[in-house]
């Protein structure tokens, strides 16, 4: 099956500080990529969805400016939480969509195994 | 928004017992996914039902998507340990439902 890995697994960050998260496709390519975030005992929450070559789709309520995400090739996007708050530590999740069929539709989507971000 | 309800929210059983968890919603889905997250790692996907009506099994799983495509149930005969874990239903859209915290005691 399709492979999508994360890195880092955790991270541990000053307050202020900036941190990248990498989500790679490992043996498909993703036109299209997924960051979520989730609480300890929460479902995921989808923030923003990762275009290949072009600006990511946020969702309502989550800042641009502090979640940047950068789609620069079709197995690779990042997510970097500028400065860093507490309330920011969370575990994020990327997923990638693979495309399926001759109309390149596809219903699925692989996750990643996660990063655990702890701001201090 | 679709907004996805999953039922119960908790359930502790003991290993061997069967189990049906529930994931509904008011409108219609245009395919429904089933999840299981494992503590600290991200989910993975168990089966896609598109077509009401449709049942699908995965060894001691049995998923079920409602006629009206509204809802679907998940069946697990004799459970495990090894089945512990948060069960999450998305639609296309990609919301997801709370999740239902399954812990089964061996």
């Amino acid at each position: 099956g399709a492979v999508v890995s994360q890195h880092p697994s955790w991270v541990i960050c000053k307050s202020g500080t900036s941190v990248k998260i990498e989500c790679r496709s490992l043996d498909f390519q993703a036109t299209t990529m997924f960051w979520y975030r989730q609480f300890p005992k929460q479902s995921l929450m989808l923030m923003a969805t990762s275009n290949e070559g072009s600006k990511a789709t946020y969702e309502q309520g989550v800042e641009k400016d502090k979640f940047l995400i950068n789609h620069a090739s079709l197995t690779l996007s990042t997510l970097t939480v500028t400065s860093a708050h507490p309330e920011d530590s969370s575990f994020y999740i990327c997923s990638a969509r693979e495309e399926s069929g001759l109309a390149g539709i596809s219903y699925e989507q692989y996750f990643g195994p996660g990063t655990r971000l702890t701001v201090t | 928004t679709q907004l996805l309800e999953q039922s119960p929210q908790f359930l502790s059983i003991q290993e061997g017992e069967n189990l049906t968890v529930y994931c509904n919603s008011s409108s219609v889905f245009s395919s429904l996914q089933w999840y299981r997250q494992e503590p600290g790692e991200g989910p993975v996907l168990l089966v896609t039902v598109v077509t009401g009506g449709e049942v699908k099994k995965l060894k001691r799983l049995t998923f079920q998507f409602g006629d009206a495509r509204k809802d679907s149930s998940l069946h697990i005969t004799a459970a495990q340990p090894g089945d512990t874990g948060l069960y999450l239903c998305a639609n296309s859209k990609l919301t997801f439902g709370k999740g239902i915290t399954l812990s089964v005691r061996p």
